[in-house]
């Protein structure tokens, strides 16, 4: 059974910091592009960052370009996100999700960041 | 900035059909998008529908089915149930490795 976990949420303050994890478990981790997306309070989803089987080709959406970097572990089955010089409107569940063929087949259920003074 | 465009909400009967779009600020969706649909009820993760437009994901009923429409993606629902009372989210792929989804449409079956 296809199993991810994320982890690291919490509260911050803006301008602070922060490392998401997301552990996979019951597939083969290092075949597989893993995406993370967010949700704010209330609203839709939005996608923020790819990044494919190597580690080595990574994308990210305008509004957390150069403050988010996501790398991979493949030998310890996890993803990362850090994120850094956070504002209030980074505030969302942060979902990890598998990424092949083009589609996003299995999630986690999200880990809560609220970056508030 | 391309913006992908979903109806804001929808209604159906228990029992009828239902066709959900996705579309482009600018353009027209075609299946070199890849366009895929995901079902989020509250407080739950998403979950995949269908994917490179019209392929329906393990698991999914064939009261489910993704096509182009026009200038548009579209899922259409078949035989409404009370449990398709959903949040439905498309997601195209924009190229350069980027992607955006579209601002979700909320389902009520009544």
């Amino acid at each position: 059974e296809v199993q991810l976990l994320e982890s690291g949420g919490g509260l911050v303050q803006p301008g602070g910091s922060l490392r998401l994890s997301c552990a996979a478990s019951g597939f083969t981790f290092s075949s597989y592009g893993m995406t993370w997306v967010r949700q704010a309070p209330g609203k839709g989803l939005e996608w923020v960052s790819v990044i494919y089987t190597g580690g080595t080709s990574t994308y990210y959406a305008d509004s957390v370009k150069g403050r988010f970097t996501i790398s991979r572990d493949n030998s310890k089955n996890t993803l990362y996100l850090q994120m850094n010089s956070l504002r209030a409107e980074d505030t969302a569940v942060y979902y990890c999700a598998t990424t092949s063929s083009y589609y996003y087949a299995y999630w986690g259920q999200g880990t809560l960041v609220t970056v508030s003074s | 900035q391309t913006v992908v465009t979903q109806e804001p909400s929808f209604s159906v009967s228990p029992g009828g059909t239902v066709t959900l779009t996705c579309g482009l600020s600018s353009g027209s969706v075609s299946t070199s998008y890849y366009p895929s649909w995901y079902q989020q009820t509250p407080g739950q993760a998403p979950r995949a529908l269908i994917y490179s437009t019209n392929t329906r994901s393990s698991g999914v009923p064939d009261r489910f089915s993704g096509s182009i429409l026009g200038n548009k993606a579209a899922l259409t629902i078949t035989g409404a149930q009370a449990d398709d009372e959903s949040d439905y989210y498309c997601v195209l792929y924009m190229g350069s490795g980027t992607w955006v989804f579209g601002g979700g449409t909320k389902l009520t079956v009544l």
